[in-house]
């Protein structure tokens, strides 16, 4: 059973533009969520992460918006580069533990 | 530099035999991890290890063999009873004693069976 469902699998947009990625998980012990970005040939490496006691957080131009009642969270990317063109994956763990559990992945093209 | 080093970076082998994967990591981390990625699956989680000379089966143990002797590595066998190992490795450590400390990633090994 996957623990972390995340959407779309794909996603274009165009320079400039907002890039969103959706992320819903079962478990509600669940209690850190970090999202990974990861280029083509590469090891993944964070770029956010967020406890469920805020509903959003915000580093730059990356926003984690976090909705603890409907077990959602989601990554907004404003003003997207070609530069941000990499797959994102989204993950949970929980506090005290050590295991993650990854979304399927969203391969991200920002088109110039 | 702090961090985890994977080799090799390409690993072919041919049907039937074991091949072995390095991770190495010297950010002084108690836990590592061996993903498998494969394209549209996401990370699926291997083998992972809290502490030296213990490790835990993730989620597709079958096939994959696994030793921690050392705090710093954590290698990866594929033994010939892995049906279909041809993907991109992935390495992780994290600081177990200090929270949900992220999981930091090696840059992979792509195993292509021929």
């Amino acid at each position: 059973q996957q623990q972390v469902k995340q959407s779309p699998q794909s996603l274009i947009v165009q320079k400039g533009g907002i890039s969103i990625i959706n992320c819903a998980y079962e478990n509600t012990a669940f209690d850190y969520f970090p999202w990974y970005q990861q280029f083509p040939g590469k090891g993944p490496a964070l770029l956010i992460a967020i406890r469920p006691d805020v509903s959003e957080k915000k580093e730059g131009r990356f926003t984690i918006s976090f909705n603890k009642s409907a077990k959602q969270f989601s990554l907004h990317i404003m003003d997207s580069q070609p530069g941000d063109s990499a797959t994102y994956f989204c993950a949970a763990t929980f506090y005290t533990g050590n295991q993650f559990y990854f979304g399927t992945g969203t391969s991200l093209t920002v088109i110039p | 530099d702090g961090g985890i080093t994977q080799s090799p970076k390409y690993l072919f082998r041919k049907e039937g035999q074991n091949v072995t994967l390095s991770c190495e990591q010297n950010l002084n981390h108690d836990a590592m991890y061996w993903y498998r990625q494969d394209p549209g699956q996401g990370l699926r989680l291997i083998y992972y290890s809290q502490i030296v000379n213990d490790f835990q089966k993730g989620d597709i143990a079958e096939g994959y063999s696994v030793s921690r002797e050392k705090k710093e590595s954590f290698p990866l066998t594929v033994t010939s009873a892995q049906k279909n190992p041809t993907a991109f490795y992935l390495c992780a450590s994290s600081a177990r004693d200090r929270g949900p400390d992220t999981q930091y990633f090696g840059p992979g090994t792509r195993l292509t069976v021929l």
